[in-house]
């Protein structure tokens, strides 16, 4: 079955804590993207990665850092989580052109107290 | 840049009855227009998309959408909703060379 697959869905940490949440796509998509989602703001995106190797910022990349060293994974990273990083995060996959849409992984509810 | 402004935050409707959630978007360029649906506790899924030709496009589950360039805008809508339309939908703008950009989403809240 053709996926998104995000770990964990849920999170609970704390200030300073570093964390890693994962994603995996089976579709060999070349672009991936991750968004935050938060109440009245929509989906704003974080980072984006063309392909491997190849990452570039989104709207609101303070505070994340993203790898691509393998086609299917692009793990999110935040070395120092602060409360305002609570949010629930989406990962995304798609083929690789504007044009295409994109599949979204479950999301991951975080929370960082 | 491009950016999308979904009119109506919340659109309550009796099911049964037709439906239309408002998207404008603002270019100066070629845009891709996409609308995705979220249901409840659930990522988002791709409805449907306009990429040129025909401005009428239909997606999955009923909905179509009509692209209108001189009002900049890209409406869906659905003639009969179910309650299991209930979601959140996004209009969503992307172009040659720049990210997607999604709207802060629509409300649809489908009631007996």
């Amino acid at each position: 079955e053709a996926q998104v697959t995000q770990n964990p869905r849920y999170l609970i940490t704390v200030t300073g804590k570093k964390l890693t949440v994962t994603c995996s796509q089976n579709m060999n998509h070349e672009y991936m993207s991750w968004y935050r989602q938060d109440p009245g703001l929509g989906l704003r995106q974080i980072y984006y990665s063309m392909n491997v190797e190849v990452t570039d910022k989104g709207d609101v990349p303070e505070g994340y850092k993203v790898s691509r060293k393998e086609k299917r994974n692009f793990p999110l990273i935040l070395e120092s989580p602060s409360p305002n990083q609570t949010s629930l995060y989406f990962c995304a996959s798609s083929l690789g052109v504007m044009s295409d849409e994109q599949f979204f992984g479950p999301g991951t509810r975080l929370t960082v107290l | 840049a491009q950016s999308v402004t979904q009119l109506d935050s919340q659109v309550p409707v009796f099911e049964e009855a037709p439906v239309e959630l408002r998207c404008n978007y603002s270019s100066s360029v070629s845009v891709y227009l996409f609308w995705y649906v979220q249901y409840p506790n659930q990522g988002l899924q791709f409805l449907l998309k306009y990429l040129s030709g025909s401005t009428l496009v239909k997606g999955i589950n009923g909905f179509e959408a009509e692209f209108n360039k001189s009002q900049t805008s890209f409406h869906l809508r659905k003639p009969s909703v179910h309650i299991s339309d209930t979601a959140e939908e996004f209009c969503a703008v992307s172009a040659r060379g720049y990210a997607l950009n999604f709207g802060k989403g629509t409300s649809l809240l489908v009631t007996p």
